[in-house]
């Protein structure tokens, strides 16, 4: 069965850095695209963006642009999703997903709990 | 960007009836790149149906999707106990992604 296992829940002063894990097992990272997605407490879906885990391309939503950085390490078969410059608006559950057909996501991490505050 | 808005908000239905969700896109979803999701409380989303109207592996055969263009439903013909959860649908459109904001399908 495939599994995205992703790190540790986080606690994080304003104005700093998270990074959160996705390492994937039971497939090979670089044949399927990844996305990350968040969720903060009591509210919908947001999508933040996507990985090429094959060559290391991205593509970042608009309301993360300079702010998200994706990036993977084949050799461990691990996707990272960091972002800089915490608000307490950033509290929340970031979720790495596969892209699956048509842009739909078939397998999800267990998701990532980061809690900025002071 | 495309927004998707998703009605009811709410759904309050019983076991064994019918549930028609909605969601309807600002601009043209393209190629049908439309997907339906379940979530439960404390866990990730459920890949429900892509591409419109594709049923995922393992999803029962009473959960169907239907629409193009800007008008998009999800269908459960007959609802089961542990069909009761929130329901998202998600676009990817011009290298861009978004999600409806959810309809929850209480029990009445």
């Amino acid at each position: 069965q495939v599994q995205l296992v992703q790190s540790g829940a986080e606690v994080k002063q304003p104005g700093a850095s998270v990074k959160v894990s996705c390492k994937a097992s039971r497939y090979t990272l670089t044949d399927y695209f990844l996305h990350w997605v968040r969720q903060a407490p009591g509210q919908g879906l947001e999508w933040m963006g996507w990985i090429n885990p094959n060559s290391g391309g991205t593509n970042y939503a608009q309301n993360f642009q300079g702010r998200v950085t994706m990036t993977r390490d084949t050799s461990i078969s691990t996707a990272y999703m960091e972002l800089s410059r915490l608000t307490s608006d950033d509290t929340a559950v970031y979720y790495c997903a596969r892209e699956y057909q048509l842009a739909s996501f078939d397998y999800w991490g267990q998701g990532t709990l980061v809690t900025v505050s002071s | 960007e495309i927004v998707l808005t998703q009605s009811p908000g709410t759904l309050s239905l019983s076991p064994g009836e019918r549930a028609t969700l909605s969601c309807r896109a600002s601009q043209s979803v393209s190629s049908s790149y439309l997907t339906w999701y379940q979530q439960k409380p404390g866990q990730a989303p459920r890949l429900l149906i892509y591409g419109a109207s594709s049923r995922a592996t393992g999803i029962p055969d009473r959960f169907s999707g239907s629409g193009s263009g800007t008008d998009f439903t999800l269908t459960i013909s007959r609802l089961e106990p542990e069909d009761f959860a929130v329901y998202y649908c998600q676009q990817y459109g011009s290298s861009r992604g978004s999600f409806g904001q959810g309809t929850k399908l209480e029990i009445k």
